[in-house]
């Protein structure tokens, strides 16, 4: 199965400031990467697919870039509803996989 | 608006079977076009795919846990289910079911804490 790694593990950001989140694969998954926000006690919420394309609500601050194994998720000017956890997830190769989340705190 | 509500028993003994089930409301699981998908988090870890059904029966396992999950749906309730038999420790996690399209998880559950414990 294709492995998902993301990084950092942890990112202190102080509000207002961009955030960079990245994403790698062992291998080739074209476009086909997701990802998702997550909140204490919540399930996951979908933010981007396609490597670019935003989901239904979700703000223009966050976008996403990249393809084949390496992808970044922005978050152009962190507000304080963006502290959180994000996952990447690939669906290009059953099964799709997830990377094991970076936890964006503040500063 | 597709909602998704997971319900069964939140501790099971080890080697038993872990028996979930997921009500679909706002939203038909025979209209076609979505997959129906359990997927699970360990306490304070990243998300595991389980597998998914569609409306048809058809079904894909994670290769992972392939012998021991079985997921079957019930079209007349708008119902879909988990079942993972032989459960240890490892199997303790928050269970989310979920919609759908493309492998693109669009809609998910609360999600349930289910413990393996004696």
């Amino acid at each position: 199965e294709i492995v998902m790694t993301q990084s950092p593990a942890t990112l202190s950001v102080s509000p207002g400031e961009r955030a960079t989140l990245s994403c790698r694969a062992s291998q080739s998954v074209s476009s086909n990467l997701a990802w998702y926000q997550q909140k204490p006690g919540q399930a996951p919420r979908l933010l981007i697919y396609g490597a670019s394309t935003r989901a239904t609500g979700i703000p223009a601050r966050f976008s996403g870039s990249g393809s084949g194994t390496e992808f970044t998720l922005t978050i152009s000017s962190l507000q304080s509803e963006d502290f959180a956890v994000y996952y990447c997830q690939q669906y290009n190769n059953w099964p799709q996989t997830f990377g094991q989340g970076t936890k964006l705190e503040i500063k | 608006q597709v909602q998704l509500q997971e319900s069964g028993p939140g501790l099971v003994k080890p080697s038993q079977t872990l028996s979930l089930t997921c009500t679909v409301s706002g939203g038909s699981i025979s209209s076609g076009g979505y997959y129906w998908s359990w997927i699970r988090q360990h306490p304070g870890k990243g998300l595991e795919w389980i597998g998914y059904i569609y409306y048809s029966g058809s079904t894909y396992y994670n290769p992972s846990l392939k012998s021991r999950v079985t997921i079957s749906v019930d079209t007349s309730k708008n119902q879909f289910s988990l079942k993972l038999s032989s459960v240890t420790a490892a199997d303790t996690a928050v269970y989310y079911c979920a919609r759908e399209t493309s492998m693109i998880v669009g809609y998910w559950g609360q999600g349930t804490l289910v413990t393996v414990s004696s």
